[in-house]
């Protein structure tokens, strides 16, 4: 079975600082997708970022990259210049192309 | 394309009682997909269909519940005889069946369920 762990229940930076928030996965399939998503206070779930597992190359969305590590089955999401909209919880999620596993989720928080 | 809705938002009811709740995805999608979400945790899955076949259902979703996609479109969960471990977020998605969008999955608002 597919497990996603997400190690930081909370963080908390200044405005305009970066930060990286860390997720790592167990599979055996060889081919899956990587997917970070955002979910604001009392707001629907946003898509971020995408990462294909086969692309050696790390996704870069704006403001918003990811380290992508196979080997380790490590994930993580760096959002530079973070804003005040950032604050949400945050999920990592794993598909191998139906159903989505999701971590627990970090709550970040961007302090002015 | 307005994006992924559901109806209501919230409900309210008393044990025992029998809910329902619907979901229209983005139209040109032929996926969806229900989780549930507790307060704190992330989304677990619970069915998804594919076009009006229900594909795959979890463990989670024990015989009180029940999920259909009649035509292909819109898709409804009913929950019968509820239960106090039923309140959640119920969360529907949905994607393509083509190209990279048969595995990008997109969200709606969720209907809040409370169980009393």
């Amino acid at each position: 079975a597919q497990t996603v762990t997400q190690s930081q229940p909370e963080m908390s930076v200044q405005e305009a600082e970066t930060v990286t928030l860390s997720c790592t996965y167990d599979t055996s399939e060889s081919n899956y997708y990587l997917f970070w998503y955002k979910q604001p206070p009392s707001r629907q779930m946003i898509l971020v970022i995408r990462q294909e597992a086969y692309k050696q190359q790390n996704a870069t969305e704006n403001r918003f990259s990811v380290n992508f590590q196979k080997a380790a089955k490590s994930f993580s999401l760096k959002i530079s210049d973070s804003q005040l909209g950032d604050t949400a919880m945050y999920f990592c999620a794993f598909t191998g192309a139906q159903k989505l596993v999701f971590g627990q989720g970090t709550r970040l928080t961007i302090n002015p | 394309d307005t994006g992924v809705s559901q109806n209501p938002r919230h409900k309210i009811t008393k044990r025992g009682q029998n809910v329902t709740f619907r979901c229209d995805p983005i139209s040109e999608h032929n996926r969806l997909y229900w989780y549930r979400q507790t307060l704190g945790q992330g989304p677990e899955f619970l069915t998804y269909f594919q076009n009006e076949a229900q594909l795959e259902k979890s463990r989670l979703l024990s015989d009180r519940f029940s999920a259909e996609r009649p035509k292909g479109s819109f898709s409804t969960l009913e929950i019968q005889r509820t239960e106090q471990g039923d309140s959640a977020m119920y969360l529907c998605a949905s994607s393509g069946d083509r190209g990279r969008g048969s595995y990008e999955q997109y969200f709606g608002p969720g209907t809040r369920l409370t169980v009393t």
